[in-house]
């Protein structure tokens, strides 16, 4: 399988659930991303990892937790989400950080819903 | 600060026609400009970039792209429009004097091409 996968691709889950989006990326890249899409709003950047070390934080809220156990994959744990969480869940990967004006490889992404 | 805008929510163009997207940014060093283009229950996919060189870019599915500096424009264009091209686009910028790998996405521009 090549490019950016994510899994799963569709996900519900109640407020006091707990769960995990997984992507993985067969680039060799050694950066990996998550963002958030949400109607009518520009993409918002949550995590960035450079290999495997968390190099941004947007501001996340805790309930969101990402992992990079290796530079080809990165987790995204969630817990106690709220209703304004819901949103379509991207993750990205590039050669390198964005430094060297690297582009980005998107996933398909995680349409996450919140009840 | 770095920011981008998309001033359109959509374009409408006849197909064979050319079609322009417009970008607009402010950064405080010499940005790095992006293209993406997400397609109905995907990813985003990328277009073209600017890091630096000549302005006039060229990228995938025949899409250029002009850096003007003076305008702080990076407009997106394709002499002859096809129905394919019917998805979202997605300016991006980035300022490499900011020791930040953060991405900044405009809202997005539907375009939206007729047989």
């Amino acid at each position: 399988e090549t490019g950016v996968t994510q899994t799963p691709r569709h996900l519900v889950m109640g407020m006091t659930n707990k769960k995990s989006l997984k992507c993985e990326q067969h680039l060799g890249h050694n950066a990996m991303y998550w963002y958030k899409q949400s109607a009518k709003k520009p993409l918002e950047l949550m995590f960035v990892y450079n290999f495997k070390e968390q190099t941004e934080n947007n501001s996340v809220p805790s309930r969101f937790s990402p992992e990079c156990p290796n530079s080809s994959h990165l987790f995204l744990h969630l817990h106690t989400l709220q209703p304004e969480d819901s949103a379509l869940y991207l993750c990205a990967s590039s050669q390198m950080g964005l430094a060297g004006g690297d582009e980005q490889f998107f996933g398909p992404g995680t349409r996450l819903t919140v009840l | 600060a770095q920011s981008v805008a998309q001033p359109e929510d959509q374009v409408n163009v006849a197909e064979g026609n050319p079609l322009t997207v417009k970008c607009t940014y402010s950064v405080s060093g010499n940005p790095y400009l992006f293209w993406y283009v997400q397609y109905p229950n995907r990813g985003l996919q990328f277009l073209l970039k600017y890091i630096t060189g000549d302005n006039l870019v060229k990228g995938s599915y025949g899409f250029e792209a002009e850096f003007n500096k003076s305008q702080t424009s990076f407009h997106l264009k394709k002499p002859s429009a096809l129905v394919s091209d019917s998805a979202l686009y997605f300016c991006a910028v980035r300022d490499p004097s900011y020791n930040t790998d953060k991405l900044i996405f405009g809202t997005g521009t539907r375009l939206q091409v007729f047989p």
